[in-house]
C-alpha cells in the first residue's frame, strides 16, 4: 500500500464547477504539500500546511491531522486549472509523493 | 536570471555511457534534491543534500552518483546508463527541511537511454 494515496486519479469538469481532490496518508507527518504540474511539465508548489486551512485565490487546502487526510478545492474552475495536482507528505527532510490527480477542465 | 535551472533539457544516450545532469540554483538554498518521474510511479527521490559536502540516498539511488562541492550546484551522474533509467529528472531546492519549507523545482531533463 502506498503511503500517500490520492483520489480520484483522473477528473474532468466543466468550467465553473467546484473541484475537490483528496489525499490520504498513512505515516506521521510534520507537513503536507500540494503541488501543481502543468501540461508542459513544470512543477510548482501551491501550499504547505500542517493544520487547518489555507486559501490562495480560488484554491483552498485543508488538512485533518487526526484523520490523516487533506483536500484541495478549486472554486469556479477554469480551463487553465487543467494540470496534475500532486500531494506530498514530509518524512523528516524529504517528501513522499502521491501519484497525482489529472484534472481537465473543459470550457 | 535567478532561480533553479537544469541542463541539458533533453538528452539521448546509449546504454553503458556515462551521463551527467546538471542542476544550479541561485537562492543559496541549503537543500537540494534529485527526483525521477515515471508513469505510474509519481516522483521518486534519488538523492538529496542538506548542505555542501553532505549527501544522502533517497528511495531509488542505485546506478546514480551525486556530489555537492558548492551550495549552488548539485550534479547527478549516471555512471553506466541503462534503459530503465529513461525518465524525466527533476532537480529541486528548498531553504531548509521540507517539514517547514516548500520546494522549488527545475524545469526537468528528459533522458532517453537507447
Amino acid at each position: 500500500k502506498n503511503e500517500v494515496e490520492q483520489s480520484p486519479q483522473n477528473l474532468t469538469a466543466q468550467e465553473g464547477e467546484f473541484i475537490t481532490i483528496n489525499c490520504s496518508y498513512s505515516v506521521g507527518i510534520s507537513a503536507l504539500h500540494w503541488l501543481q504540474q502543468h501540461p508542459g511539465g513544470g512543477i510548482v508548489s501551491l501550499f504547505m500546511l500542517s493544520s487547518g486551512k489555507k486559501k490562495h485565490g480560488r484554491l483552498i487546502a485543508t488538512i485533518n491531522i487526526q484523520e490523516k487526510h487533506s483536500s484541495l478545492h478549486i472554486t469556479a474552475s477554469h480551463p487553465r486549472d487543467s494540470a496534475v495536482y500532486i500531494c506530498a507528505v514530509t518524512d523528516t527532510d524529504k517528501l513522499i509523493f502521491g501519484t497525482g490527480t489529472r484534472l481537465q477542465v473543459f470550457p | 536570471d535567478a532561480g533553479i535551472t537544469q541542463s541539458p533539457r533533453y538528452k539521448i544516450t546509449e546504454t553503458g555511457r556515462q551521463v551527467t545532469l546538471m542542476c544550479h540554483q541561485t537562492w543559496s538554498h541549503s537543500y537540494m534534491f534529485w527526483y525521477r518521474q515515471d508513469l505510474g510511479h509519481g516522483l521518486r527521490l534519488i538523492y538529496y543534500s542538506a548542505a555542501a559536502d553532505i549527501t544522502d540516498k533517497g528511495e531509488v539511488p542505485d546506478g546514480y552518483v551525486v556530489s555537492r562541492s558548492k551550495t549552488e550546484n548539485f550534479p547527478l551522474t549516471l555512471e553506466s546508463a541503462t534503459r530503465s533509467q529513461t525518465s524525466v529528472y527533476f532537480c529541486a531546492s528548498s531553504l531548509g527541511s521540507s517539514s517547514y519549507n516548500e520546494q522549488f523545482f527545475g524545469p526537468g531533463t528528459r533522458l532517453t537511454v537507447l
